[in-house]
Order: structure tokens, then C-alpha cells, then sequence
């Protein structure tokens, strides 16, 4: 069990260019969450995998976003054209269906210029 | 509308004394809870949580209580300890009564443990 794995952990790019991230959960948990967090706040809730279904998205999460889950496994965030106000620690948490504890990874830093 | 709160952005409390922190909701359908630590560059540890069956839930040093009538939670953290300083996350989720699955954070309570 290597714990919940996030790539790049940090990523500084240009307004309107396009990033992604990728997201490996623990092996055995079928459910995926990506959470977003900025400076001074708690994370807040942007989509949910279940498998590679996905099941719940968050107003917060504009046309901009988009996540995958292909084949149930890793995951990926992408966000199109991006503004200064993405910018923000990207988290991803994963976590078997019987149990709520949410096991989350380290994070991908953001930071659009 | 900030669903679940934290009201105190920061607390120091000296090193072998107990620290409480506290976590006001207001969502009726959260019926579990749980807290985080967050040291800085590193996600979020699960430390403890409470169903809203049950009014406390101990795990050694660390202890949980619910107050369901008040919509208020506290974490007690006995004896308090240098590696004990971070960031303390509230969480609720109202998944058991049918809501969404995602979990609700307050905005944290940075805890310095001074020696």
C-alpha cells in the first residue's frame, strides 16, 4: 500500500493554457474524490468516481474541468484555458465503499500567471 | 454559506496541557463527522471520527464529542505534544441520509503547541 499518489505536485503555467493531473488512488478503493483547497480555506468537494462511473460533480466545477477515471483506476483532472483564479492545491482521496475514512494524497500545487 | 465552521482560525496551547478545538455545523442531514491533520505540503490524516449515533469517541490521546441538539463538535487532544501542531480539519457528511457522498471541511484551526 503505497498511499494515494498525485502527479506533478507542483505545476506553474500561463493563463489560458490547458494543464492535467493525474491521480492514483490505493489499489483496492473503487471510490475517487478530487477535492480543491485555497489559501485560508478547507477543502472543498469537486467531483466523485465510483469505479469508473462518475457519480457527483460540485457547482464549483465549471465546463473548464473535466475528470476521467478510465477502466476504474487512476484518475485525471484537466482544466481548459486556465485563469488566475484556478490557481489552488488540487486533492485527490480515494477510499473503499465500506469505510469514511478518506485516505488523501499529497496534492498538486497550481499556480496560474 | 459555510455549512461547517471553525471559528477559531488559530490556538497555542503549551506542551502536556489539553487542547480543544471546536466545529459548529448547521447541515441537519450530516450524521458522521471526522477530523483531519494537515501538516503543510502534505495532504490531509484521517485522526479520528463520530457517528451522530453515538455523543463520544476516543482513540488514546484523542477524543471526539458531539453535541447533535447544539450542532457542535469538539476534538480534545490529552496531553497536547510538539508533533501535535498543525492544521485541524472538521469535516461532516451527510451520506447515510441520502446525500452527497463528498465531504463538507470548515476552514481549519491552525493548533501550536508551545513548549
Amino acid at each position: 500500500d503505497t498511499g494515494v499518489s498525485q502527479d506533478p505536485r507542483h505545476k506553474i503555467t500561463k493563463r489560458g493554457q490547458n494543464v492535467t493531473f493525474r491521480c492514483d488512488p490505493i489499489s483496492e478503493h473503487n471510490r475517487l474524490y478530487w477535492y480543491r483547497q485555497t489559501l485560508g480555506q478547507g477543502p472543498e468537494f469537486l467531483t466523485y468516481f465510483q469505479n469508473e462511473a462518475q457519480l457527483e460533480k460540485s457547482r464549483l466545477l465549471s465546463d473548464r474541468f473535466s475528470a476521467e477515471r478510465p477502466k476504474g483506476s487512476f484518475s485525471t483532472l484537466e482544466i481548459q484555458r486556465t485563469e488566475q483564479g484556478d490557481s489552488a492545491m488540487y486533492l485527490c482521496a480515494s477510499r473503499s465503499g465500506g469505510a469514511f475514512g478518506y485516505t488523501f494524497g499529497s496534492g498538486t500545487r497550481l499556480t496560474v500567471v | 454559506d459555510q455549512q461547517v465552521k471553525q471559528n477559531s482560525p488559530s490556538l497555542s496551547v503549551q506542551e502536556g496541557r489539553i487542547s480543544i478545538l471546536n466545529c459548529d455545523y448547521t447541515n441537519s442531514m450530516f450524521d458522521y463527522f471526522l477530523w483531519y491533520k494537515k501538516y503543510p505540503a502534505e495532504g490531509p490524516t484521517f485522526l479520528i471520527s463520530i457517528s451522530s449515533i453515538k455523543d463520544k469517541n476516543e482513540d488514546g490521546r484523542f477524543t471526539v464529542f458531539l453535541n447533535k441538539s447544539a450542532k457542535h463538535l469538539s476534538l480534545h487532544i490529552v496531553p497536547s505534544q510538539p508533533g501535535d501542531s498543525a492544521v485541524y480539519f472538521c469535516a461532516a457528511s451527510a451520506k447515510s441520509g441520502g446525500g452527497a457522498d463528498g465531504l463538507t471541511f470548515g476552514k481549519g484551526t491552525h493548533l501550536i503547541i508551545q513548549p
